[in-house]
């Protein structure tokens, strides 16, 4: 059974530092990974989107990082905004879980001016 | 392009009752998840429609229910309402699978 994982939960930095934000997943069998943005009481905003042959995705300040072997990605934002105060969340769709969305538990990021 | 609409955006309903919630993907895509948020279970994925045939159900039990429209449109409904229903309910669209999904902002039900 597929499960992934977002360590931490919660993490505060100040204006400008870079922010890295991690997701592991236990079957390395996936078709893709994707990493989302939730506010508050909102639904999610796809960001980025890494196709199982693929290592990484940039768009903007983001980037995301995929290493299946390890179970491992790493999504990178430069030069934090108090914008990106919010929760990331990563989930993967993989043929093992019928190919629907399993999500982690998230990772509620706040940017202090 | 419109993005994904969910009606309504609240609901308080009481135990034992019934709703149904609606949810209009992007124009072109044919596939449409739902899921439901909860602080305790986070994003859990109840059940996937495509062309209007059900193609992927969660562990879920049978009072969740999902209905696809030749239009794309779908609903989803709850019959005999528990307390522990009380969700962020999430609709999500996509042209189909292993694709980028777009999601709504989500029909909050309380159940009282």
């Amino acid at each position: 059974k597929q499960e992934v994982t977002q360590i931490p939960a919660a993490l505060s930095v100040p204006e400008g530092e870079n922010l890295v934000l991690n997701c592991s997943f236990t079957d390395s069998a996936i078709y893709n990974l994707q990493w989302f943005r939730q506010d508050p009481g909102k639904g999610l905003t796809s960001l980025l989107l890494i196709q199982s042959s693929q290592r990484e995705q940039t768009s903007g300040r983001l980037n995301a990082s995929l290493d299946k072997s390890s179970g491992r990605s790493t999504l990178y934002i430069a030069a934090s905004q108090p914008g990106d105060s919010a929760t990331y969340l990563c989930a993967v769709e993989a043929p093992a879980a019928g190919n629907k969305l399993t999500f982690g538990g998230g990772t509620r990021v706040l940017v202090k001016p | 392009k419109a993005g994904v609409t969910q009606t309504p955006r609240y609901l308080i309903k009481t135990r034992g009752q019934q709703v149904t919630l609606s949810c209009s993907p992007i124009s072109g895509h044919r596939s449409v998840s739902w899921y439901q948020q909860t602080p305790g279970q986070g994003l859990q994925f109840l059940f996937e429609y495509f062309s209007e045939t059900q193609r992927n159900k969660g562990n879920f039990p049978g009072r969740f229910s999902g209905r696809q429209f030749s239009n794309s449109r779908s609903e989803m409904n709850v019959s005999t309402l528990e307390l522990g229903d009380s969700a962020l309910y999430l609709c999500a669209s996509s042209p189909d699978r292993v694709e980028k999904l777009f999601f709504g902002s989500g029909t909050q039900l309380s159940v009282l």
